[in-house]
């Protein structure tokens, strides 16, 4: 079964807008949930990631809010700029279980001049 | 000064085919992993090996079978390739929870 869903499959934003993509997990054992950012040609790389005893993380323009309760967390990414375009993955993982990563579907992100 | 490398970058071959990837890491972590990424881009855990020794084996076929000579090296050997196999393979590395993945292969199998 699909243990994390993500949502949308893929997004078209203006320059300067909000890009928001949702992730839901069913595991309440996992401990740390990552995004990962991926051009084409590359391997995903770590964006931002956040723990469950947290409700948010900012880092620059990219934020990741979290709801324990209701077992889900999103991505933010504001004054979204061109060089954004990528795909986004969600991910989670439980650190005590060698960090085995479990993927969202992942969200391709276009961000229009 | 690449920390997780992976080589080759592309692999084109026949069904029915060995071949072989391989995957360093320079960053002194004790886990590495292969995932795979199918063409829809989803991305999927084969293996995990923690100073060499298995500890994560996905519903994998057994013609895959990861070999690790070394806490810096995990190579992917694949007997009689199928059509199915194509896809992009990653190797990963870890401490902690914190994960780096290479720059993948694009295996083809014609």
């Amino acid at each position: 079964q699909q243990q994390v869903k993500q949502s949308p499959q893929s997004l078209i934003v203006q320059k300067g807008g909000i890009s928001i993509i949702n992730c839901a997990y069913e595991n309440t054992a996992f401990d740390y949930f990552p995004w990962y950012q991926q051009f084409p040609g590359k391997g995903p790389a770590l964006l931002i990631a956040i723990r469950p005893d947290v409700s948010e993380k900012k880092e620059g323009r990219f934020t990741i809010s979290f709801n324990k309760s209701a077992k889900q967390f999103s991505l933010h990414i504001m004054d979204s700029q061109p060089g954004d375009s990528a795909t986004y993955f969600c991910a989670a993982l439980k650190e005590t279980s060698g960090s085995r990563l479990t993927f969202g579907e992942g969200t391709q992100l276009t961000v229009n001049p | 000064d690449t920390a997780v490398s992976q080589t080759p970058k592309y692999l084109v071959t026949q069904m029915g085919n060995d071949k072989s990837i391989k995957c360093e890491q320079n960053l002194g972590h004790d886990t590495m992993y292969w995932y795979k990424q199918d063409s829809k881009k989803f991305l999927k855990i084969m293996f995990s090996y923690n100073n060499k020794e298995l500890i994560i084996n996905e519903t994998v076929p057994n013609r895959f079978s990861p070999k690790s000579p070394d806490k810096a090296h995990l190579n992917l050997h694949i007997n009689s390739l199928e059509l199915g196999d194509s896809a992009v393979y990653f190797c990963a590395s870890a401490l902690g929870a914190l994960v780096d993945f290479g720059p993948g292969t694009r295996l083809t199998v014609t």
